[in-house]
Formats: C-alpha cells, sequence, structure tokens
C-alpha cells in the first residue's frame, strides 16, 4: 500500500491567494483527518471525516478555511484567502473504523509545508 | 493549562542511553495512552499504545502509564542513532474517540 498521499510536498504563496491542499487516504479508511502542526501550538485537529461526511469541524480555524471529501479517495483543504499566521505544516491522516484495526492507529502522510509570505 | 503537556525539548543523550520521555494531562477521562515517533519532514507513526493504567513492553521501548497521577512515560533502553526524532504523546477519552496530541519532545542520540 502506498499509504497516506498528500500533495503539494511544499508550498509557498503570497498573502491573499488561495490555497488548495490534497489528500488520498489508504484504500478502505473510512475516517480521514486534518491536522495542522506549528512550533508553538503543536499537532492540532481542524476537521474529520467519516464515510465523506464532516463530522467534527470546530478545530476550523476560521471561514477562511474549507474541507470537502467528495468520494472516498479523495479530500481538499482550501483555504482563501491565505494569511502569513497560515503558514504550517499540514497533516492528512486516515484510519480504518473502530474494531478493524489497531486501536488509535493513525497513518500520516508526509505533510505539506505551507509557507505564506 | 493545557490539556496535555510534555517535557520540554530538545533532549540530547549518547547512544546506549537510557532516555525517559514524559507527559502529563489535565483530563481524568483519558483512558487510552499512545506514543508516536515523528521523524524529521514525516508524518507521526504509532509506536505504542495502552489502555488504562499499567506497562507496556515492546523490544527496547517500555510505556507506563499512571492515571492516579495522570503521568505517562515512554523509556526507550539501549538508544540509537536512529531513534532521534520527536516523540508525542497522544490520549483519548474513549475507544476511537479524537486524540489530544502532546507538544512533542526532540530527542537527539549522539553516535
Amino acid at each position: 500500500d502506498a499509504g497516506v498521499i498528500q500533495s503539494p510536498r511544499h508550498e509557498v504563496t503570497e498573502m491573499g491567494q488561495e490555497v488548495t491542499l490534497r489528500c488520498k487516504p489508504i484504500s478502505g479508511h473510512d475516517y480521514l483527518f486534518w491536522y495542522r502542526q506549528t512550533m508553538m501550538r503543536g499537532l492540532e485537529l481542524l476537521i474529520y471525516f467519516n464515510n465523506n461526511v464532516p463530522i467534527d469541524d470546530s478545530g476550523m480555524p476560521e471561514d477562511r478555511f474549507s474541507a470537502k471529501m467528495p468520494n472516498a479517495s479523495f479530500s481538499t483543504l482550501k483555504i482563501q484567502p491565505s494569511e502569513p499566521r497560515d503558514s504550517a505544516v499540514y497533516f492528512c491522516a486516515s484510519r480504518k473504523t473502530m474494531g478493524q484495526g489497531p486501536l488509535g492507529k493513525l497513518f500520516f502522510g508526509s505533510g505539506t509545508q505551507l509557507s505564506v509570505l | 493549562q493545557k490539556e496535555v503537556e510534555q517535557d520540554p525539548g530538545p533532549l540530547s543523550v549518547p547512544e546506549g542511553a537510557i532516555v525517559s520521555l514524559n507527559c502529563t494531562y489535565s483530563n481524568s477521562a483519558f483512558q487510552y495512552f499512545m506514543w508516536y515517533r515523528q521523524y524529521s519532514r514525516k508524518g507521526p507513526e504509532l509506536l505504542m499504545y495502552t489502555y488504562s493504567s499499567g506497562n507496556k513492553e515492546d523490544g527496547r521501548f517500555t510505556a507506563q502509564v499512571d492515571k492516579s497521577s495522570k503521568y505517562i512515560s515512554l523509556f526507550i533502553r539501549d538508544s540509537q542513532p536512529s531513534d532521534s526524532a520527536t516523540y508525542l504523546c497522544a490520549m483519548s477519552e474513549g475507544y476511537g474517540q479524537n486524540f489530544v496530541f502532546g507538544p512533542g519532545t526532540r530527542l537527539s542520540v549522539l553516535p
């Protein structure tokens, strides 16, 4: 299995521009999570989906952030307009339904390093 | 007070040393405790997990949970340069519930 695939690996953009991050979860996993990691705040959960349906988006910082999961194999996280404080590493992770895998085992992608100038 | 706190890093030790990494937490409802290892420019990967209090051993790694003190530890014996990474603790209230991650401790094992 190729694991969780994220693109792009790096994104440099200017303030005010739209940014779209992409994620392909592991086939067969029905939970998908978006996290953000910074030195100051650590790893923060932004939103997660179950069977393509958003379950909890309380971690999404502002209306500038939106996430979609149109099908079981693809999700996007969009920031519009982007701001310098959005600079962080954004991780996508997936896992199987409870009881079908090791407890708590999230599989993370390699992340997207976002820099907003 | 943050919900989960970890000892500040970075921590540098010589190869072969015993390493102790620790987390404290404030939510007494946490029952599931995990340690993730994150190499530079990679996503975290699950290293160990435990349920409730007690110890769990896996090779050179031992995870301890003391719920009465709201304190968890990860011990690494005979540390190797390949153990150099950031270690994050994570915990949740119930099976399948979302995790709260600690900020992480960066470990460097020097050859």
